[in-house]
């Protein structure tokens, strides 16, 4: 059973546009999102959270949404950049269960040049 | 040292063998967690250390694997009788509790079992 779920495998974008990584949820008791960035051969590097007290947070050319009715977060990277291309990975857990997460399967985003 | 180290970072081992796998967390972070990565799968959780002892092991499979970290600081995972569906890679990831932001992973270790 998929608590999360990240259905897109895989997304390609032109350099320079937008973005947008999408994740879905099924345990209402998640308060606490993450998107980590993952490289071949290296390990996930964290990239961006947001509680469930908000509905957006912003760092740099990241943003992520929430939207607790549809259990649902998205990742937008503008402009997206070559370097971007990876596989990005959303994790949720509930606050006071050890930081314990739980992770979706994970997008490769290409960017194309 | 800067970041998580975990090695080897490359084990092949023969079905039925026993291997430990090592984690070197960044210094001071008291949380240490172990996860498991199978191919075309996120991490998915294994255990987690409160300082010395495990608060969480839940995540363990069954009782062939196992995990310590007796000096608070540097973690083995044990892995005994191993089998083919073991083969995946193992990460780990320590964090200061007191951080808002989301733990540190190593580069994981890649097990697999012939």
């Amino acid at each position: 059973d998929q608590q999360v779920k990240q259905n897109s495998p895989s997304l390609s974008v032109q350099e320079g546009r937008i973005s947008i990584l999408n994740c879905d949820y099924t345990n209402s008791m998640f308060d606490y999102f993450l998107w980590y960035k993952k490289y071949p051969a290296e390990g996930p590097t964290f990239l961006i959270s947001i509680s469930s007290i908000k509905d957006k947070n912003e760092d740099g050319r990241f943003t992520v949404f929430l939207n607790k009715s549809a259990k649902h977060l998205s990742l937008h990277i503008v402009p997206s950049q070559p370097g971007d291309s990876a596989v990005y990975f959303c994790a949720a857990t509930t606050t006071g269960a050890n930081s314990k997460l739980t992770f979706g399967k994970g997008i490769t985003l290409s960017v194309r040049p | 040292g800067a970041g998580v180290s975990q090695t080897p970072s490359n084990k092949v081992t023969e079905k039925g063998k026993y291997v430990e796998l090592r984690c070197d967390p960044i210094s001071g972070h008291t949380a240490l967690y172990w996860y498991r990565q199978s191919l075309g799968q996120g991490p998915e959780f294994l255990i987690y250390f409160q300082g010395t002892g495990a608060a969480d092991d839940s995540g363990l499979p069954n009782d062939r694997f196992f995990a310590v970290r007796p000096e608070g600081s540097v973690s083995t995972l044990k892995i005994q009788r191993t089998e083919r569906g073991d083969s995946a890679v193992y990460l780990c990831a320590s964090s200061n509790t007191r951080d808002s932001g989301g733990y540190t992973f190593g580069s994981g270790t890649r097990l697999t079992v012939v």
